[in-house]
């Protein structure tokens, strides 16, 4: 089955500066990776996805970009808030299966 | 933040006992799941279901069981074999099994003791 291995644990950044969390997959039949963001004691909540067909999809201040050779995929975040600051979640599957997620990401974002 | 519930928030329960989580969805999914989440090891999949009357387990099935006898209804039930139950459990579904975003639910804290 999929694993999902996810890098790294916890991200302490400046407000205003990047932020970039990876993430690899096991199983090459995967074509969905989405990431989520959960704040302290909310749901996860989906910020971005991206399919295999697709190299890179930006939106706003978020960038996802996808090595599907590598079996890798990446979470930008540009120009960071303290807002920013909570749990983010990498996920993968193919269709028919339920999304396998790594262990997350806690960023601090500091002011 | 409608769309999926799930019931109670907090539950509370004495070790040995059976314990049933309700998770409820309107949004007209076919698949719904449920995840684990205990600090630093992320959500892991416990149960998920693609129709009803259809399911299969997930990576830390033991222990756990569930039913999917109505499309808007997934409940599970923490047995008195999980050996470890106390633990946050999210509940999500999604339009098709896979592929397509899944939505979570408020979650319900378990607490054995």
């Amino acid at each position: 089955g999929e694993n999902v291995e996810q890098h790294p644990s916890t991200l302490s950044v400046q407000e205003g500066d990047s932020a970039v969390i990876k993430c690899t997959y096991s199983d090459s039949a995967s074509n969905y990776f989405p990431w989520y963001k959960q704040e302290l004691g909310k749901r996860p909540q989906l910020i971005i996805d991206i399919r295999s067909n697709v190299g890179e999809k930006k939106d706003q201040r978020i960038a996802v970009t996808l090595n599907k050779t590598a079996k890798h995929f990446s979470l930008h975040i540009t120009e960071t808030q303290p807002e920013d600051s909570a749990v983010y979640f990498c996920a993968a599957n193919q269709a028919g299966t339920a999304l396998i997620f790594g262990k997350g990401t806690t960023l601090s974002v500091s002011s | 933040d409608g769309g999926i519930t799930q019931s109670p928030k907090y539950l509370f329960r004495k070790e040995g006992q059976n314990v049933t989580l309700s998770c409820e969805q309107n949004l007209n999914h076919d698949a719904m799941y449920w995840y684990r989440q205990d600090p630093g090891q992320g959500l892991r999949l416990i149960y998920y279901s693609q129709i009803v009357n259809d399911f299969q387990k997930g990576d830390i099935a033991e222990g756990y069981s569930v039913s999917r006898e109505k499309k808007e209804s997934f409940p599970l039930t923490v047995t008195s074999a999980q050996k470890n139950p106390t633990a946050f459990y999210l509940c999500a579904s999604s339009t098709r099994g896979g592929s397509y975003e899944q939505y979570f639910g408020p979650g319900t804290r378990l607490t054995v003791t």
